[in-house]
């Protein structure tokens, strides 16, 4: 998708391993969200960011943690990856609530 | 907790007919949009309406809102096989700044050459 791109695009790991994913905008947008969609809960919001090194907790944040060091970049760690982390996982972006957000192609990932 | 809620979950139509798909929410809203997702790919924004419209226009999409019955309505008129794909109603809470979207669980569209 124009303007934001997430990887890796897949990624098979090992319970217990930590996994970072990365979400990167050219948009100079102030607001970017991590999303997971799982079968029967659709898209749920992890964390979300306002600013640099501005984030806070969304729906179903135990378990991860973020960072954003500069505009384009938010991170996405799962700091001992479980079972219940396999998904997928979509970053967006938004300039304000009055926009609709653009997403990323999502993130593929797998905890055996 | 789910904001919105989809109706029907799935619908099935042939080329040409005319898809509508429903929307439910239970609090007050800033915007409602809708997205659509083909398979495996990320979601597309299609439309934003804001609380205090009630009706808005794009292209062969047409959306309502009723804030007082907290729906909202999408209609793809003369619809096309490429159309198939899952639809999503997301709101933004009412008085937000930075806009939480809260999706559905959206509405599988199928449509049939």
């Amino acid at each position: 998708d124009a303007g934001i791109t997430q990887s890796p695009r897949h990624k098979v790991t090992e319970t217990g391993t930590p996994v970072t994913l990365r979400c990167h905008q050219t948009e100079n947008h102030r607001y970017m969200y991590w999303y997971r969609q799982d079968p029967g809960h659709g898209l749920r919001l992890i964390h979300y960011s306002y600013g640099v090194k501005d984030t806070d907790k969304g729906e179903v944040s135990d378990g991860y943690s973020v960072s954003r060091s500069k505009t384009e970049d938010f991170l996405l760690t799962l700091e001992s990856a479980t079972s219940s982390q396999t998904s997928v996982y979509f970053c967006a972006i938004s300039e304000s609530a009055d926009y609709g957000y653009t997403f990323g192609s999502g993130t593929r990932l797998t905890v055996v | 907790s789910q904001q919105g809620e989809e109706d029907p979950q799935a619908l099935s139509i042939q080329e040409g007919e005319n898809a509508t798909m429903n929307c439910s929410y239970k609090t007050s809203i800033n915007n409602l949009q809708w997205y659509r997702q083909n398979s495996g790919r990320g979601l597309v924004h299609l439309i934003l309406i804001r609380s205090n419209e009630r009706e808005k226009h794009s292209g062969r999409l047409r959306v309502t809102l009723d804030t007082s019955k907290k729906s909202s309505s999408l209609l793809i008129t003369a619809s096309r096989a490429a159309d198939t794909a899952s639809y999503f109603c997301a709101t933004i809470a009412g008085g937000t700044s930075y806009g939480k979207l809260t999706f559905g669980q959206g509405t599988i569209l199928t449509v049939h050459p």
